[in-house]
């Protein structure tokens, strides 16, 4: 049983490009949670997706979006990128309403802007 | 592999030493502590949790302690092994759906 996929798992992007990371869930989970983690620093919570539909949004500009599809993949949108976005992108998937232990992330997308 | 923090603060143990991390929270309103194991080039792994309603819970080789008087909450790893060392990340949560994770602290342990 796949756990958590993320992909691609390095990206390189100019400033002022876009870029479109990816997340599969594990098997059985229909939730998925976008967190930010800033080189020496612990993640931050961008949103969370369920039912296709943005449940909750931390406290990230409009330049971050997210979807997520009827097989409960999501996919995190970063347009006008900035220097400040370089950092690992973290993808967590769990069932609605399990609890957090019940949360499983991926390994990550490195992005490095320049 | 991938660093996950290069300005952590450092505890370094020896190995088959008792381990102690420590972390202040900020909000009084959160219900819940999650304590997260991050190993270079991976996501956070789940290491054991606590509701604020606790102060003391045991897992396997680890226990969690939780002060609410002054929001505190600490990681105990008995018997630490080379296998543990990582970055940990104490987590809070106030609602169900977004975790705020602290800045986390790189544990080494010396063979």
């Amino acid at each position: 049983d796949a756990g958590v996929t993320q992909s691609p798992t390095h990206l390189i992007k100019t400033r002022g490009q876009q870029v479109t990371l990816r997340c599969s869930p594990k098997s059985g989970h229909d939730t998925v949670s976008w967190y930010q983690q800033a080189l020496g620093q612990g993640p931050q919570f961008i949103f969370q997706y369920y039912e296709e539909e943005e449940r909750q949004r931390g406290n990230f500009p409009d330049r971050f979006s997210g979807h997520q599809f009827p097989n409960y993949s999501s996919e995190l949108n970063v347009n006008a990128l900035l220097l400040g976005d370089s950092a690992l992108y973290l993808c967590a998937s769990s069932l609605v309403g399990a609890r957090f232990t019940e949360a499983f992330f991926g390994q990550g997308t490195r992005l490095t802007v320049v | 592999g991938e660093s996950v923090g290069l300005h952590l603060p450092t505890l370094s143990v020896q190995e088959g030493d008792n381990s102690i991390i420590n972390c202040a929270y900020s909000n009084s309103a959160s219900d819940y502590f999650i304590w997260y194991k991050q190993e270079s080039g991976k996501g956070p792994q789940f290491i054991i949790d606590i509701r604020s309603n606790m102060d003391k819970r045991q897992g396997q080789r680890v226990t969690v302690l939780l002060n609410k008087t002054v929001k505190h909450l600490s990681l105990q790893i008995a018997a630490t092994q080379p296998g543990d060392s990582a970055v940990y990340f104490c987590a809070e949560n106030t609602g169900r759906r977004a975790l705020t994770f602290g800045s986390g602290t790189r544990l080494q342990v010396q063979p």
